[in-house]
């Protein structure tokens, strides 16, 4: 079966680094996606991985190993308002996005 | 980045009655529309692609008879819950993606709490 696998819950501090880890088993690899939601908002558009290696956005760095079926969702400079839930996802063959149950991130001062 | 509009964000109904949800695309044309529900603490589950003017595709386990989608034009898509009940009550969420396009634009969500 399919299967996205990330913590459930993770705690950091502000102004400091916080990594997500995301692992995956899908029937294929079309792209892997980072969305973070808001608790009662629907999700927005982190980023988006294809090929292997680190893409940069800002203060959000997600990096992906196909081979390892491996990805992590870095976010540096923490603020408050980073506060949210943070999901994984995956597109397989057949061009469907196979969700993680996200993970719910808590900024403490 | 493009918007997908969601309507309405939140409604609560009588058990029995009909609900209907509205997702537009404001500033492309979606040629595929996601439509997700999310229970608590919970992530988004599918229940079915819709592609414009084609029936739905419906996720296992989805009546379709229950919830109706309409994809009639390449800006507009809509979810009837029809006979809802209280155990229907979910966060509803619709994305939409434009052909060629890599990225499905998420609606505000609506907040279905059937009474």
């Amino acid at each position: 079966g399919q299967n996205i696998d990330q913590p459930t819950e993770m705690t950091a501090t502000e102004g400091a680094i916080v990594q997500i880890n995301c692992t995956y088993q899908t029937s294929g690899f079309n792209g892997l996606f980072w969305y973070q939601q808001h608790a009662g908002e629907a999700p927005t558009f982190l980023s988006y991985n294809v090929l292997d290696g680190l893409e940069e956005k800002g203060r959000f760095s997600s990096f992906l190993s196909r081979s390892k079926g491996y990805s992590y969702l870095l976010l540096k400079e923490l603020q408050m308002k980073d506060s949210a839930s943070y999901l994984c996802a995956v597109r397989d063959s057949n061009y469907q996005l196979i969700w993680g149950a996200g993970t719910k991130l808590i900024i403490k001062p | 980045g493009a918007v997908v509009s969601q309507h309405p964000s939140w409604v609560i109904c009588k058990s029995g009655t009909s609900v209907k949800i509205e997702c537009r695309s404001l500033d492309f044309q979606a040629t595929t529309m996601f439509w997700y529900r999310q229970f608590p603490k919970q992530s988004l589950m599918l229940m079915a692609t819709s592609n414009e003017g084609s029936k739905a595709t419906y996720e296992q386990g989805v009546e379709k008879d229950k919830f109706l989608i309409n994809h009639a034009s390449l800006t507009l898509s809509t979810l009837t819950v029809t006979s809802a009940h209280p155990e229907d009550s979910s966060f509803y969420i619709c994305s939409a993606r434009e052909a060629g396009e890599t990225e499905a634009f998420f609606g505000q969500g609506t907040r279905l709490t059937v009474v």
